[in-house]
């Protein structure tokens, strides 16, 4: 059974451009959730997709916006990318009825130059 | 809003002796608490949650930790540590009812020979 699978592991962009980033929940969820996660801090909330459509969002700006597929699978857009953007960011599944846990992905190391 | 302040950012042990990782919350209602360790490049793994039942949680990998209202404190323990358990721990905080996961900052455990 595979775990939350995200892709690409690394990415590297330039101020400006504009990056998408995939994730494949873990068989039986319903519920991915985004995470960036600055170098020696912990994860910080983006936002929650759940049957398509984003069901809460954290503190982050307009740049970055999300999609959820019939499938589950779900990808996080940052447009305009900022040098501040660079992080590792983290999808999490879950199942709508149990959404205390979380799974995560070993997620995807963006770097902006 | 609910937030986790650990203290220490780094931990040093010696094999064989305890770990007490701690965070203190923040929490106008009673909130649900969770430790996740992450190794490095990977995400992040769930230790241990607490969602109002028994105030001691046991976990994985030997660890456990006590919710303790009356000090907002959710340390983190194991009686004799192992070479293994080096990694980053995190200590998280979410309402009931809310998506937003808010992790501390993080401490890096180190175990000597």
């Amino acid at each position: 059974d595979a775990g939350v699978t995200q892709s690409p592991t690394h990415l590297i962009k330039t101020r400006g451009q504009q990056v998408t980033l995939r994730c494949s929940p873990k068989s039986g969820h319903d519920t991915v959730s985004w995470y960036q996660q600055a170098l020696g801090q912990g994860p910080q909330f983006i936002f929650q997709y759940y049957e398509e459509e984003e069901r809460q969002r954290g503190n982050f700006p307009d740049r970055f916006s999300g999609h959820q597929f019939p499938n589950y699978s779900s990808e996080l857009n940052v447009n305009a990318l900022l040098l501040g953007d660079s992080a590792l960011y983290l999808c999490a599944s879950s199942h709508a009825l149990r959404n205390e846990k979380l799974f995560f992905g070993s997620g995807t190391q963006l770097s902006v130059l | 809003a609910q937030s986790v302040t650990q203290l220490g950012s780094h931990v040093s042990v010696s094999e064989g002796a305890l770990v007490l990782l701690r965070c203190n919350y923040s929490s106008s209602v009673p909130p649900y608490l969770f430790w996740y360790v992450q190794y490095p490049n990977q995400g992040l793994q769930l230790l241990l949650k607490y969602t109002s039942a028994a105030t001691l949680v046991k976990g994985i990998n030997g660890f456990e930790a006590e919710f303790k209202k009356s000090e907002t404190s959710f340390h983190l323990t194991k009686p004799s540590a192992h070479m293994s358990d080096a990694a980053e721990y995190f200590c998280a905080v979410r309402l009931y009812n809310n998506n937003d996961m808010r992790f501390g900052a993080g401490t890096r455990l180190t175990v000597k020979p």
